[in-house]
């Protein structure tokens, strides 16, 4: 299994507060990727990296940020959260070309009251 | 724009066969993929086809037909751990959209 992890696993949090997601690989693969995941709408990405401090806006980006100052690490920041932001994030990973197959992480279940 | 369908689910026996369509439309089609979700758990890559034709892996299999913007999945000797959501996913220009997924119900 690729070397993925999520934290965390489970939050829950409050309308306005800020929230920040953290993803990290130690394949060293140069894309890597943030989804949503909701019933009725099936994986949608946030924003992606194809590299240290590169990135560029998915589908759904709006009232998300994004971060990626070292290879293994990619951030996703809710910088107000709403309650339309409770959802299950995903983090992935892909090499050699944006959009190959991806490796998935275990996912953050995030609660917005 | 992209578009992709997919049934919403499916029922199947146990030591059965069973196909699950996915319809699209993209342009600049470059690629498309199969995942597997079990309930609670991480999508896991299954299968990627670019060219028209079938592929084959083990217990599973993935055709694809360009020209008519079609896929299926094919699951032979059903086990009731194939009870899971099968996700396609469409490589287009610039991006990767995925279907609502395929819920599957295996039943012994």
């Amino acid at each position: 299994d690729a070397g993925i992890t999520q934290s965390p696993r489970h939050k829950v949090t409050e309308t306005g507060t800020p929230v920040t997601l953290r993803c990290h690989q130690t394949e060293n693969h140069r894309y890597m990727y943030w989804y949503r995941q909701d019933p009725g709408h099936g994986l949608r990405l946030i924003h992606y990296s194809y590299g240290v401090k590169d990135t560029d806006k998915g589908e759904v980006s709006d009232g998300y940020s994004v971060s990626r100052s070292k290879t293994e690490d990619f951030l996703l920041t809710l910088e107000s959260a709403t309650s339309s932001q409770t959802s299950v994030y995903f983090c992935a990973i892909s090499d050699k070309t944006s959009y190959n197959e991806q490796f998935f992480g275990p996912g953050t279940r995030l609660t917005v009251l | 724009g992209q578009n992709i369908d997919q049934p919403t689910e499916m029922t199947a026996t146990e030591g059965a066969i069973v196909q699950i369509n996915c319809t699209y439309q993209t342009s600049g089609f470059n690629g498309l993929f199969w995942y597997q979700q079990h309930a609670g758990e991480a999508p896991t890559f299954l299968s990627y086809n670019v060219l028209d034709g079938l592929e084959e892996k083990g217990r599973f299999s993935s055709f694809l037909s360009r020209s008519k913007g079609y896929s299926y999945l094919l699951l032979k000797e059903l086990q009731m751990k194939d009870s899971a959501s099968y996700l396609c996913a469409v490589r287009g220009k610039g991006k990767l959209i995925f279907g609502q997924g395929t819920e599957l119900s295996v039943k012994p």
